[in-house]
């Protein structure tokens, strides 16, 4: 079974600039995650997704923060613009549903250094 | 809101030595708890998991029981190895399915030989 897929595995940009990345969770997971790690912490949640539809967004900076999943597959999330404080690792997780109990899977991540 | 404390690393033990990583969650609910590990160069994958009072996870050596009473989910293994150096987070899920999982900060583990 293929994992979750990321792209780009690392990203540096002048802040100001805008920046995407790309999600691909397991086939036939309804629910993905978009978490931002800062250095020495624990993931945070940005968004969920259930399917197409956003679970839960409230820990997203939506002045500069955007993100779409479209047909309930694929994800991008967008930076425009960074600031120097968006530096961190970027994750995508997936998950069978929503269910608490079930595990979510890791894709990568993608390493963000704004300059 | 819903919060998970893990002790603080980094931790830095000899091989065979026995481990422990204190991991407390605030009490609402009952929630589905999870340790998650990170190897070097490697995203994060789940170690075990236990989603009710008093149930057990258990992976590769490693253990954590669901402590209800003292909203505890410590994990343990008996005799680390050079190989299970990372570094660990504890989880715990959210208390309905609009809720979100919340994760402890990490702890970094290191086995030496």
């Amino acid at each position: 079974e293929a994992g979750v897929a990321q792209s780009p595995r690392y990203k540096i940009i002048e802040k100001r600039q805008s920046v995407a990345f790309w999600c691909n969770p397991i086939s036939g997971h309804a629910t993905l995650y978009w978490y931002q790690q800062i250095l020495g912490q624990g993931p945070k949640l940005l968004i969920q997704f259930q399917n197409n539809g956003v679970v839960d967004d409230s820990q997203l900076p939506k002045d500069r923060f955007s993100a779409e999943r479209l047909k309930g597959v694929d994800s991008t999330l967008k930076i425009q613009p960074a600031k120097l404080e968006d530096s961190a690792v970027y994750l995508c997780a997936s998950s069978l549903d929503n269910r608490g109990s079930y595990e979510q899977y890791f894709g990568p991540g993608t390493r963000l250094t704004v300059t | 809101g819903n919060s998970v404390t893990q002790m603080e690393g980094p931790v830095t033990l000899s091989e065979e030595a026995f481990l422990t990583i204190n991991c407390t969650y605030t009490a609402t609910g009952y929630p589905s708890l999870f340790w998650y590990v990170q190897y070097p160069g490697e995203g994060l994958q789940l170690l075990l998991k236990a989603t009710k009072a008093d149930d057990k996870g258990s992976n590769k050596g490693f253990e954590a029981t669901y402590r209800k009473e003292t909203t505890s989910f410590h994990l343990e293994k008996g005799s680390v190895q050079v190989s299970d150096s990372a570094v660990y987070f504890c989880a715990r899920a959210p208390n309905t399915n609009a809720g979100k999982s919340t994760f402890g900060d990490g702890t970094t583990l290191t086995v030496k030989p």
